[in-house]
């Protein structure tokens, strides 16, 4: 799996759109970015992925570059309840039934929503 | 509904103590993981499921073994605890569509002492 690069921590105000950033140079053209989050002592939680094309759910958006080799997670509209570790993770798409292993989570960035 | 859930969610236990950490998901799911997290660091997968019947080793899993009982239930043992295991860990489940929907359980507290 691809490796994938996040800053350790960001601020960001309450109400404002939180971006985080993550490089991952070395994507190959089957991997997928995956972002989840996990609240503190929580289990993490998935938020969104996709592959070339820009995403978004009721939770975030993601944004690819043209060239993959970086993302931006969205969310537009932070609250304290958004504060959070969150792990950009890049990886082959996996269906289970047939087979699937584990995610490898990094040390994600710590995002602290500021009232 | 439930998810994933685990148990039980703190234990203390003296070196070289053995214990079974629990996990079972009515999601119907095929896979099923179990990982630990130290403080400041991410997540380390120890063994995984891919379905049942079958076992597979993760990233750490000197000093654990797994039995997946059932498509339900997938558990953690330590035989001989130390130090160096102490830590939360996470137990998780996948369905059809993988990563993209795959739920953690809460997180037993292990401290070994």
């Amino acid at each position: 799996d691809a490796k994938t690069t996040q800053p350790t921590s960001m601020d960001c105000a309450e109400g404002r759109a939180a971006n985080l950033p993550c490089n991952h140079s070395t994507i190959s053209g089957n991997e997928y970015v995956y972002w989840y989050r996990q609240i503190h002592s929580q289990g993490p939680q998935y938020i969104i992925h996709g592959l070339k094309n820009n995403e978004t759910n009721e939770m975030a958006s993601l944004i690819i570059t043209e060239d993959r080799k970086s993302s931006t997670l969205i969310l537009p509209h932070a609250t304290l309840r958004d504060t959070a570790v969150y792990y950009c993770i890049v990886r082959v798409l996996m269906y289970s039934g047939g087979g699937a292993d584990g995610l490898t989570f990094g040390k994600g960035t710590h995002l602290i929503i500021q009232p | 509904n439930a998810g994933v859930t685990q148990t039980p969610k703190f234990q203390v236990l003296k070196t070289g103590q053995s214990m079974t950490l629990q996990c079972a998901q009515d999601m119907n799911h095929n896979s099923m993981y179990w990982y630990r997290q130290d403080p400041g660091m991410g997540l380390r997968l120890i063994y995984y499921s891919a379905s049942e019947g079958t076992t597979d080793k993760g990233e750490v899993p000197n000093g654990y073994n797994v039995s997946r009982l059932n498509k339900r239930e997938f558990s953690l043992r330590l035989e001989s605890a130390a130090p160096s295991q102490t830590s939360v860990y996470f137990c998780a489940s996948s369905g059809p569509k993988g990563w993209r929907e795959a739920f953690f359980g809460q997180g037993t507290r292990l401290t070994v002492v």
